[in-house]
């Protein structure tokens, strides 16, 4: 059974501060989302990995894929208030359309 | 173009009850999922329909069922709603299915339904 881990599950961090979120998975993959929730939202895709090594930038986040290892990060650079949500990475199995997520990171950019 | 959309966006019934959620992909879409979200269980895959067919089906029981029309709209139906059924549910929609399309998969706003 495929499982997705992400670290930490609750992160607070200081206005221009960078941090890095960190999603485990378990069998092999080749696809990785990345989505952001606002509370009370739905899910607002932020990236799409489809190969190893792949890396992908918008605005203040960058997310990464390492499929040997079974690891995306998802870097923020320079955080801002804005930048607060919940963020799920996922991950695709081979067969179908089906995404199995982590658990959810919380982030809270303070001032 | 036109997102997700998922109908009704509240909804609050009564234990022992059915209900049915709608919800219309972004055109020209094929592949429509189910999720559920509760704050204990996360976001849990329910099933996939692809050019009117299941084909994948999460670990939910029996009285979870769904069905795609041949213009991609899909339904969900929960029969005989139990408490722990309150949670939002999420429609995804996708061009194709399976990782060689490569494709983002879009989330509509998602049904609140509150079971009391």
């Amino acid at each position: 059974e495929l499982k997705v881990e992400q670290n930490p599950l609750f992160l607070s961090m200081q206005e221009g501060k960078n941090y890095t979120i960190y999603c485990n998975y378990s069998t092999t993959s080749d696809r990785l989302y990345w989505y952001r929730q606002d509370p009370g939202k739905s899910l607002e895709s932020l990236f799409v990995l489809l190969s190893n090594g792949a890396v992908k930038q918008e605005g203040r986040l960058m997310a990464s894929l390492d499929t040997k290892a079974r690891l995306s990060t998802l870097h923020i650079t320079a955080a801002v208030h804005d930048l607060s949500a919940t963020y799920f990475c996922a991950v695709l199995k081979t067969s179908g359309s089906r995404l199995t997520f982590g658990e959810g990171t919380q982030l809270t950019v303070n001032p | 173009k036109a997102g997700v959309t998922q109908t009704p966006r509240y909804l609050i019934k009564t234990r022992g009850q059915q209900v049915t959620l709608s919800c219309s992909p972004i055109s020209g879409h094929r592949s429509v999922s189910w999720y559920q979200q509760t704050p204990g269980q996360g976001l849990q895959f329910l099933f996939e329909y692809f050019s009117e067919t299941q084909r994948n089906k999460g670990n939910f029981p029996g009285r979870f069922s769904g069905r795609q029309f041949s213009n991609s709209r899909s339904e969900m139906n929960v029969s005989t709603l139990e408490l722990g059924d309150s949670a939002l549910y999420l429609c995804a929609s996708s061009l194709a299915s399976g990782t060689s399309s490569g494709n983002t998969i879009y989330f509509g706003e998602g049904s609140w339904l509150t079971v009391v």
